[in-house]
């Protein structure tokens, strides 16, 4: 079956430090990778879409900049919170899809002190 | 574009009787598919229903939703909700042939005795 693995669970990183997270697909073959981040008491907003061979696309008020994504294979993705303050907490999850579903993997949580 | 549109924050329903959350779309793409996840409490979450056939009804767990294109909705449905229903349900709608969602912002469901 298809899965996403996803990684750290939870971190813990101090204001204005860097963290990277990972994801891995199994199973499939991950041609889309997107990122999301839920924050506390809110839903969870598209940060970017990675597509194999095609830039990847930030939604309105993610960039690149503080957001790097790589997606180098097929089976993995990682993507790097910049500088993260107090809003950058929450959930982070990558979904990843061959084409026909999306799977998540069990979310990043960032605590920033 | 598309958007996923969940009109209530928080649903209360006393248990054993039905309960509806409310979910509409809009969205530009022909060929769409929709999803109800729940999310418990320091989870991910975890898809609960999908469907991309209009008109017909999808059940899982004791929920049920129905694809209605003419109304962009896809609301989700139980005869008699339970203690352990409590939880973050979230309607969202599969983008771009599948390689991403786009979530609606989510309705807490609260059964209470």
């Amino acid at each position: 079956g298809a899965l996403v693995y996803q990684y750290p669970r939870r971190t813990i990183c101090k204001s204005g430090t860097s963290m990277r997270m990972e994801c891995q697909a199994v199973g499939f073959q991950a041609t889309s990778v997107a990122w999301y981040r839920q924050s506390p008491q809110k839903t969870f907003e598209l940060i970017a879409l990675s597509t194999v061979n095609s830039a990847i696309k930030y939604e309105q008020n993610f960039t690149q900049e503080k957001f790097p994504i790589s997606h180098p294979n097929l089976s993995f993705s990682s993507m790097t919170v910049l500088n993260a303050y107090l809003e950058d907490r929450g959930l982070y999850l990558c979904g990843a899809s061959g084409g026909v579903e999306v799977f998540f993997g069990k979310g990043t949580r960032l605590t920033v002190v | 574009g598309d958007s996923v549109t969940q009109t209530e924050g928080l649903v209360t329903v006393t248990e054993g009787l039905p309960v509806k959350l409310n979910c509409t779309y809009q969205t530009t793409y022909l060929t769409i598919a929709f999803f109800w996840y729940v999310q418990y409490l320091n989870e991910a979450p975890q898809v609960l229903l999908r469907s991309s056939t209009d008109n017909k009804r999808t059940e899982h767990q004791g929920f049920h939703a129905t694809l209605h294109k003419s109304s962009s909705s896809f609301h989700l449905q139980k005869s008699s909700a339970q203690l352990s229903d409590s939880a973050l349900y979230y309607c969202a709608l599969s983008g771009n042939s599948g390689t991403y969602q786009r979530f609606g912002t989510g309705t807490k469901l609260q059964v209470v005795p």
